[in-house]
């Protein structure tokens, strides 16, 4: 079963405006992983952020936890045209299961 | 760093046929995970290993489907007989076991095509 639920399934945004994620979730958590998924290729770790962290960035990266509403989002600054990709919440348990969500198609037009 | 390698890339085969993926994971990775992906949807586990033991595998359709992971390491996920709907891309992560180092790396996964 899918743990998280992406929103929105679509987003296309132009280069260098900023693009927003949100991922919803049912079940007490550990930590919540993003990660970005090329077409037809595996997915990549981008970000993780722990059950008692609030806000945490790496780079043009902009990630947010609320366990009162099991919520995150994930903002991209400034995007780029490479940043068109799919992209996944991933919430890790107490047994370190590593559970996705349905994704986000990001397109970023030049 | 190596990452986790996966072969074959890409298969072939007709529905009722026997198929089996590889997996290598990361050197001193303790934890294995295969997922399912098909098309348009996102990754769903089918069985976690923590060592070569089963950590879960509430997923794994277990009346046609295997895995193993031998002494720890490489792992083999198996599929018979196959049917249409196990089309799909098969993914093999690893991922550290101590403390909250939790994230996983992915290989490059196996398109399945049952035709």
């Amino acid at each position: 079963s899918q743990q998280g639920e992406e929103d929105p399934q679509a987003l296309s945004i132009q280069e260098g405006e900023n693009a927003t994620m949100n991922c919803s979730y049912k079940t007490s958590i550990n930590n919540l992983q993003w990660y970005r998924q090329n077409s037809g290729r595996g997915l990549v770790h981008l970000i993780l952020i722990r059950s008692n962290e609030r806000e945490k960035h790496s780079g043009r990266l902009r990630v947010t936890l609320d366990t009162s509403k099991k919520s995150s989002s994930l903002l991209i600054t400034a995007s780029r045209a490479a940043d068109t990709a799919s992209y996944f919440c991933a919430t890790a348990g107490s047994a370190r299961q590593l559970t996705f969500g349905s994704g986000t198609q990001l397109t970023v037009l030049p | 760093e190596a990452g986790v390698a996966q072969s074959p890339r890409y298969k072939i085969i007709e529905k009722r046929q026997s198929v089996a993926f590889w997996c290598n994971p990361i050197s001193g990775h303790a934890t294995l995970y295969w997922y399912q992906q098909i098309l348009g949807q996102g990754p769903k586990l089918l069985i976690q290993f923590q060592n070569n033991g089963v950590v879960d595998d509430s997923q794994l359709p277990k009346d046609r489907f295997s895995a193993e992971r031998l002494k720890g390491v490489d792992s083999t996920l198996k599929i018979q007989p196959a049917k249409l709907e196990d089309s799909a891309v098969y993914l093999c992560a690893s991922s550290m076991i101590t403390g909250m180092r939790t994230e996983a790396f992915f290989g490059q996964g196996t398109r399945l095509t049952v035709v």
